[in-house]
């Protein structure tokens, strides 16, 4: 049973085109986040959640708590976008993290 | 600000061996967490210290272990290695943890590989 799931697995865009991941989790959260991995290994967090709607340049998060889902979008997508993008939850039981397998994004030029 | 550190970046183990692995957090972060990645169960959850204490555990055996020093640096010990146990090993700090729903912010990892 995998607490959160992802879609899409894999996902190839071309240069400029807009980008949706999405996330739905069945365990009840404190909050969200969203991850980006570069190849090599590297975590960044890119945003934390827990309601609503955030922005931080080209992208944007959301997440809906009563339908538990959440989206991370890409405004004109660029080749340095291209990396796994991961989902993570924060039960709020246990204070254990739950993460999703990920999305890997190719932005071709 | 440096951010998190962990050492060694990579090694090589035997079977049945034990490895210590150390993560230095951003300076003032009192929490780290750590997480075991691998290609077949992706990312997960293995423990968060806070000021010394254990705060949370994943589902791991007992072979796994950790500890967190005055300084906050914390180490990370795997016993009786087996060759599953090969994964990259990442540390994450925050300033006071998962409970407040601090941004957290990742080592670059250690890579495990146990032959």
């Amino acid at each position: 049973k995998n607490e959160v799931e992802q879609s899409p697995q894999n996902l190839t865009a071309q240069e400029g085109e807009f980008i949706t991941i999405n996330c739905s989790y069945s365990v009840g959260i404190s909050a969200l986040h969203w991850l980006q991995q570069h190849p090599g290994g590297g975590i960044v967090s890119l945003f934390m959640l827990s309601s609503g709607k955030k922005k931080h340049g080209r992208l944007i998060a959301t997440i809906n708590i009563q339908e538990k889902h959440s989206s991370l979008h890409i405004t004109a997508s660029h080749p340095r976008d291209s990396a796994v993008y991961i989902c993570a939850v924060l039960s709020n039981t246990g204070n254990q993290f739950y993460f999703g397998t990920g999305t890997s994004l190719t932005v071709i030029p | 600000k440096a951010g998190v550190t962990q050492t060694p970046r990579y090694l090589i183990k035997t079977r049945g061996q034990q490895v210590t692995l150390s993560c230095s957090p951003i300076s003032g972060h009192r929490s780290v967490s750590w997480y075991q990645q691998t290609p077949g169960q992706g990312l997960q959850f293995l423990f968060e210290y806070f000021s010394e204490t254990q705060r949370n555990k994943g589902n791991f055996p007992g072979r796994f272990s950790g500890r967190q020093f005055s300084n906050s640096r914390s180490e990370m010990n795997v016993s009786t290695l087996e060759l599953g146990d090969s994964a990259l090993y990442l540390c994450a700090s925050s300033p006071s943890g998962s409970r407040s729903g601090n941004t957290i912010y990742f080592g670059e990892g250690s890579w495990l590989t146990v032959v």
